[in-house]
């Protein structure tokens, strides 16, 4: 199975700030690299699939980046409702891995 | 818009066994594939499996052999998972997923809590 690191786990931030998640994976996942925001009370939400391709939704002050083993969620100029748990999901092979997560907090 | 609605929390005995369910409106049902995923308290997520309705097709993570059962009711849009052999290890919380190529969540149900104990 690929496994999926991500760091940090845990990330403090305050409004306005821009931050940067890793995530990198046991082995080549081509770009195929899912991101996912968790959040008290609300479904989880796809903000980005294949590295860098934003859903129709995600604002645009999130992207992604990376490929093969190493890939990168980026956050401009938060919003107090980007204060989450993200997670990163690879989507080349089966069976399908996440990343243990990262908890955004307000400084 | 699309909609994924889990039945309520489960408190189960071990050795039982215990059937979920997820309702799906607001998309195709038969056309798309629902993933379940496991997250185990303090854990991250786990990919159990995806069924795709419209054939009964189903594909299962291996460390799942034997422990979930997935199922599908067209006439209702209602995905089912079936977890056995139940032990406090299954003690998690489990979440339904569309996908319309059976690799990336685009929508997630609420999630289903399951606690085994005696």
């Amino acid at each position: 199975d690929v496994q999926m690191t991500q760091s940090p786990s845990y990330l403090a931030a305050s409004p306005g700030e821009s931050v940067s998640i890793s995530c990198k994976a046991s082995k080549s996942i081509n770009t195929y690299l899912a991101w996912y925001q968790e959040k008290p009370g609300i479904t989880n939400k796809l903000l980005i699939y294949s590295g860098s391709t934003l859903p129709s939704g995600t604002p645009s002050r999130f992207s992604g980046s990376g490929s093969g083993t190493d890939f990168t969620l980026t956050i401009r100029s938060l919003e107090p409702e980007d204060f989450a748990v993200y997670y990163c999901q690879q989507h080349n092979e089966y069976p399908l891995t996440f990343g243990s997560g990262t908890k955004l907090e307000i400084k | 818009q699309v909609q994924l609605q889990q039945s309520g929390t489960e408190l189960v005995k071990p050795a039982s066994s215990v059937k979920i369910s997820c309702k799906a409106s607001g998309y195709s049902f038969t056309s798309n594939y629902m993933h379940w995923i496991r997250q185990q308290t303090g854990n991250g997520l786990e990919w159990i499996g995806w069924i795709y309705p419209g054939n009964g097709n189903t594909k299962y993570n291996e460390k799942f052999d034997g422990k979930a059962t997935l199922t599908a009711d067209k006439s209702s849009s209602t995905g089912y998972m079936q977890l056995s052999s139940l032990t406090s290890e299954d003690s998690a919380v489990y979440f339904c997923a569309r996908s319309p190529n059976g690799y990336v969540m685009d929508d997630w149900g609420q999630g289903v809590s399951v606690t085994v104990s005696s």
